[in-house]
């Protein structure tokens, strides 16, 4: 079964701080696809990164990095130096399909609240 | 670019009432799905369309819930009858097509309450 776990429920910082905000996944299969989303309070889910199994580079972009480790079935983000407005609720979720014909449904974590504070 | 559309944005009904929502997808996107997201936690596939054929239903409700993508552009999804529990935000998203890699598109959302 494809799971996605975010321990993090809510996570509290003074503008201009770092955040790094944890994913863990599990899935049986050799190809997946890993995906962020940003849901601000307006409520639309705003796509930000995705990446697939086999390319753990890390990326860079703007304040924005992510950091795929295989090893570990984490996919974490992190936002540097944080800005008010990157008060949201952050989802990660994982495309994985075990029934070949079952369609590509995204499984979500729980979601982190980031709130940042002036 | 237009992105999802979807209408009402808010409703709220007394329980054992209907409810229908609609979702207008990205020009171009033959997928389709529509997602339930329970106040504090993630989304969760209801069901998802290629074109106007159902791809996975496996977590409709389907005593009470039910959806159809007629032409293969525009859906709709409903509640007959609501429950307490129906309470949520319902999300359409839309992607190109059915594969591991396409990134879904999603859009406002309808917020339900169910008194």
């Amino acid at each position: 079964a494809q799971k996605v776990t975010q321990a993090q429920t809510e996570i509290s910082v003074v503008e201009k701080e770092d955040v790094t905000l944890d994913c863990v996944y599990e899935t049986r299969d050799t190809t997946y696809y890993l995906f962020w989303y940003k849901q601000p309070p307006s409520g639309e889910l705003v796509f930000l990164i995705r990446r697939n199994s086999f390319d753990e580079q890390n990326e860079i972009s703007g304040r924005y990095s992510w950091n795929f480790q295989k090893s570990t079935s984490s996919f974490n983000f992190t936002i540097t130096a944080s800005q008010v407005v990157d008060s949201a609720v952050y989802f990660c979720a994982l495309s994985a399909d075990m029934i070949k014909a079952a369609g590509n449904k995204l499984t979500f974590g729980g979601g982190t609240r980031v709130l940042v504070k002036p | 670019e237009a992105g999802v559309a979807q209408s009402p944005r808010y409703k709220i009904i007394e329980k054992r009432q209907s409810v229908a929502f609609w979702c207008n997808p990205i020009s171009g996107h033959a997928t389709l799905y529509w997602y339930q997201q329970i106040l504090g936690q993630g989304p969760k596939l209801l069901i998802q369309f290629q074109n106007n054929g159902v791809v996975d239903d496996s977590q409709l409700p389907k005593d009470r819930f039910s959806a159809e993508r007629l032409k293969g552009v525009d859906s709709t999804l409903k509640i007959q009858p609501a429950k307490l529990e129906d309470s949520a935000v319902y999300l359409c998203a839309s992607s190109l097509e059915a594969s591991l890699q396409e990134t879904q598109y999603f859009g406002p959302g309808t917020r339900l309450l169910v008194l």
